[in-house]
């Protein structure tokens, strides 16, 4: 079955740094891989997606994902970070049928300032 | 339009009332979903509706009841929840079968007080 691990419960960074954001997943063919966020008390609002082709994703918020099969990576990076990216950052995967769509465990975002 | 509209945002009741939850998207999705979500955990997947008809069930009790009345609408029905059922209940869509833009389209949820 697929699965995803994020294995950064909480990560905190000074505002201007850049970010990565771990997430390796097991899925047994092709994955089709997301990264979500959510603001406190909010919906989730999809920041990239990866289906196939180039490896590097480009995303909403100047977020950016890269994609190592050899590795059963999909990290999420950004290169300064903002005070309002504070946030739960979930990574997904899934399949052709949504019934497979499974979401890591997020990471808590903190930015100082 | 491209957005999913939850309402109410916020629902306190009682384990005795009988309440509605409201999902509403106009992007001609056919596959609409209900996540329920604990605080600091992810989104857990509780019903799946393609084409107007309940496809998933991920063993649900009873006091939730799912309603899928046109492809633009969803709706779930709560009756006699208990407090643990307080969440974050989040409503998402998706066309079914287009792998060029899979993904999904989440609501801002309804946070549910159960007292």
């Amino acid at each position: 079955a697929q699965s995803v691990t994020q294995p950064d419960i909480h990560i905190t960074v000074s505002e201007g740094a850049s970010l990565e954001l771990r997430c390796n997943y097991s899925y047994g063919a092709t994955p089709y891989l997301f990264w979500y966020v959510q603001s406190p008390g909010q919906g989730l609002q999809l920041l990239l997606k990866y289906f196939s082709g180039d490896t590097l994703v480009q995303g909403i918020k100047g977020f950016e994902a890269e994609f190592k099969r050899s590795q059963s990576s999909f990290n999420l990076r950004k290169p300064s970070v903002h005070w309002s990216d504070a946030a739960e950052y979930f990574c997904a995967v899934g399949g052709n049928y949504g019934q497979n769509f499974v979401f890591g465990p997020g990471t808590r975002l903190s930015v100082l300032p | 339009d491209t957005e999913v509209t939850q309402t109410p945002k916020h629902l306190v009741m009682g384990m005795t009332n009988k309440k509605s939850l409201k999902c509403e998207q106009h992007m001609g999705h056919r596959a609409m979903y209900w996540y329920k979500q604990k605080a600091k955990k992810p989104p857990e997947l509780m019903f799946v509706y393609s084409y107007e008809k309940l496809s998933i069930n991920e063993s649900v009790p009873s006091r939730f009841s799912p309603e899928c009345p046109n492809s633009s609408l969803l709706n779930l029905h709560l009756h006699a929840l208990q407090p643990e059922d307080s969440a974050l209940y989040l409503c998402a869509s998706r066309k079914p079968g287009d792998g060029l833009n899979y993904g999904y389209t989440f609501g801002s949820g309804t946070r549910l007080t159960v007292v």
